[in-house]
């Protein structure tokens, strides 16, 4: 099984800072990455798909990027409505995997 | 729009029987794979099962694997989830989310099983 080692568990930044999750691949997944996002009480919602690619309504300043087994999302100037936690997930080959979560406070 | 609404939930004893279902629109439900998610209280996400858009491919996590049986209705754009032998473990939300090369692209509000005597 792939594992998806995602790192840090929780975070507090502050208004307007940058921050990033990293996601590690045990095994090559290629781009088949993609990050969530989940506010209290929803379902997650895609932000990031193909390692790389914004969804359609996520705001510019989320982006993605990959340095070989290394799967980063970046928020840029973060805003308040940003928290939430933040997963990754392979859907390389099953069983498809998810990181652990990371959560985001505003500090 | 896409709506993918879930139903079936409630508490259940250990050992007993439970049917998910997922109510699909908004899309043609028989071009696309399905999938089960769960997230236990407090805790992270879980794949569950997949199953492809005709029920040729079907994959289970090893945590359900003979226990549960993902299945799909076209005809009636319904994906089910049976769950047999339940545990104390398998106490989450459970979530349908609709696959595709982005990844799970549309999720339901999910519906919560509780397994406790």
């Amino acid at each position: 099984d792939i594992q998806m080692t995602q790192s840090p568990s929780s975070i507090s930044v502050s208004l307007g800072d940058r921050f990033t999750i990293t996601c590690r691949a045990s095994q090559d997944i290629g781009n088949y990455l993609s990050w969530y996002q989940q506010k209290p009480e929803k379902s997650p919602k895609l932000m990031i798909y193909r390692a790389t690619n914004l969804e359609d309504g996520v705001p510019s300043r989320f982006s993605g990027s990959r340095s070989g087994s290394d799967y980063s999302l970046t928020i840029n100037s973060l805003e308040s409505e940003d928290t939430g936690i933040y997963f990754c997930l392979q859907h390389k080959q099953y069983p498809l995997t998810f990181g652990s979560g990371t959560k985001l406070e505003i500090k | 729009e896409v709506q993918l609404v879930e139903s079936g939930g409630g508490l259940v004893q250990p050992g007993r029987s439970l049917k998910l279902s997922c109510l699909a629109s908004g899309f043609t439900f028989s071009n696309y794979g399905m999938n089960w998610i769960r997230q236990a209280p407090g805790k992270g996400l879980e794949w569950v099962a997949s199953i492809s858009s005709s029920s040729s491919y079907i994959y289970y996590a090893d945590t359900v694997k003979g226990r549960f049986t993902i299945s799909r209705d076209n005809a009636k754009n319904t994906l089910y989830l049976q769950m047999t032998s339940l545990r104390s473990e398998d106490t989450a939300l459970y979530y349908c989310a609709l696959i595709t090369t982005k990844g799970f692209a549309y999720w339901g509000q999910g519906t919560l099983v509780t397994v406790s005597s």
